[in-house]
């Protein structure tokens, strides 16, 4: 079965501050791909990053990083230095069937909220 | 790149209307287009899955004569949601994605009320 995990429900933090989203997941492909998509309140999902299984590299991207570890089976965000704009939810997700329909499985979500 | 419009943005109707959602890839031509389901605080739910030119793949309990999705040409796709109820309400958003292992591009959703 293929499951997402973010344990964090809802986060608040106040500018400034940085701040690590956690996501686990579950798969027994070995083959897969693991989203990251920010959902401001205005609902669309902004794509922020996907990382394919085989690259185990950290990611850095202005403020954003992202930390996979394959034999943890994270895929954690941390924001570095946060912003109010930062304020949405973030949504972890996993994609298997590589080559095939590609669904994306989406954790439940994690709520950050970045107060001034 | 990779744009992707859903309209309308946001209905409200009344109970026993049926509402259609469009889909459209505007700058690629999306094989592959997923319906998600979104109820308030919380997660994206796949609805279904439809390929250019076939019957759409609906997940477990979603009912097919309740969303009826057409896949009709590779930048294209409704969801019609008919006889809507209150129960219906939620907001509907689309993907779609090319070829091979492309990534999914998501509209802007459809935010449905029902009175």
């Amino acid at each position: 079965a293929q499951k997402v995990t973010q344990a964090q429900t809802e986060i608040s933090v106040v500018e400034k501050e940085d701040v690590t989203l956690d996501c686990v997941y579950e798969t027994r492909d070995t083959t897969y791909y693991l989203f990251w998509y920010k959902q401001p309140p205005s609902g669309e999902l902004v794509f922020l990053i996907r990382r394919n299984s085989f690259d185990e590299q950290n990611e850095i991207s202005g403020r954003y990083s992202w930390n996979f570890q394959k034999s943890t089976s994270s895929f954690n965000f941390t924001i570095t230095a946060s912003q109010v704009v930062d304020s949405a939810v973030y949504f972890c997700a996993l994609s298997s069937n590589f080559g095939s329909q590609g669904n994306l499985i989406f954790g439940k979500g994690t709520k950050l909220s970045v107060k001034p | 790149g990779a744009v992707v419009s859903q309209h309308p943005s946001w209905v409200i109707c009344k109970s026993g209307t049926s509402v259609k959602i469009e889909c459209r890839s505007l700058d690629f031509q999306a094989t592959t287009m997923f319906w998600y389901r979104q109820f308030p605080k919380q997660s994206l739910m796949l609805m279904a899955t439809s390929n250019e030119g076939s019957k759409a793949t609906y997940e477990q309990g979603v009912e097919k004569d309740k969303f009826l999705i057409n896949h009709a040409s590779l930048t294209l796709s409704t969801l019609t949601v008919t006889s809507a109820h209150p129960e219906d309400s939620s907001f509907y958003i689309c993907s779609a994605r090319s070829l091979g292992n492309q990534p999914q591009h998501f509209g802007d959703g459809t935010r449905l009320s029902i009175l």
